[in-house]
């Protein structure tokens, strides 16, 4: 089955880069994606990649996948306040389509001043 | 949030009411979907449908039911409101030949 974990909190300092880290199990075809939640909102679609990618670049994100290591991480180049927020890493697999998102429980980024 | 609302927004229910929450869209996205939102579990399926009157469960689906009459309304139910039904609902909608869902702002259900 599939399963995401990610740490529950970083902080950084404005101006930074911030790293969020994602491990998940599954060893099919899947697309992994990374969200954005901000207080009292919904989740944003930010970026995600095919399981057969090793790297996604847009803007200020990055994303880097290590296969081997199941190992999915999201860089966001010099950190601004806007990025606090809650940032979740999903799984989907492939052959399910559409149906199944399986979310990590989320990394909450708080940017020191 | 992509053309999705959800209504109401924040409801306070007693235990043992029925509250049916919904979501609207405006994208004529043929999948639809209903996440819950704990501290501790990310979000969780629900339900899904993937076409009108077409549905199935998700991994939490006890004490829910959905009903999609129409391609832009999905609602799900509670027949019977308990406390561990409290949570942050949220709604999404995708088509087949994406991998991209979309998120409304979500509805914050207190059972008391």
């Amino acid at each position: 089955g599939e399963d995401v974990e990610q740490s529950l909190f970083l902080s950084v300092r404005e101006g930074d880069s911030s790293v969020i880290n994602c491990t998940y199990t599954d060893s099919s075809s899947t697309y992994l994606y990374w969200y954005k939640q901000e207080p009292g909102a919904g989740l944003q679609l930010l970026t995600y990649i095919f399981s057969n990618m090793d790297m996604k670049q847009d803007q200020r994100l990055t994303v880097l996948l290590n296969k081997k290591d199941k190992h999915l991480s999201l860089r966001i180049a010099d950190t601004q306040t806007g990025d606090s927020a809650i940032y979740f890493c999903a799984e989907t697999l492939v052959n399910f389509g559409n149906e199944k998102l399986t979310f990590g429980t989320g990394t909450r980024l708080t940017i020191i001043p | 949030d992509a053309g999705i609302t959800q209504s109401p927004r924040h409801k306070v229910t007693e235990t043992g009411t029925p509250v049916t929450l919904r979501c609207h869209q405006t994208e004529n996205h043929r999948y639809m979907y209903w996440y819950r939102q704990d501290p501790g579990h990310g979000l969780r399926l629900i339900h899904y449908s993937y076409g009108v009157k077409d549905t199935d469960k998700g991994e939490v689906s006890d004490g829910y039911s959905v009903s999609r009459s129409k391609t832009e309304d999905f609602l799900l139910t509670l027949e019977s409101a308990t406390s561990s039904q409290t949570s942050v609902y949220f709604c999404a909608i995708s088509e087949p030949t994406s991998y991209e869902q979309y998120f409304g702002p979500g509805t914050r259900l207190t059972v008391t």
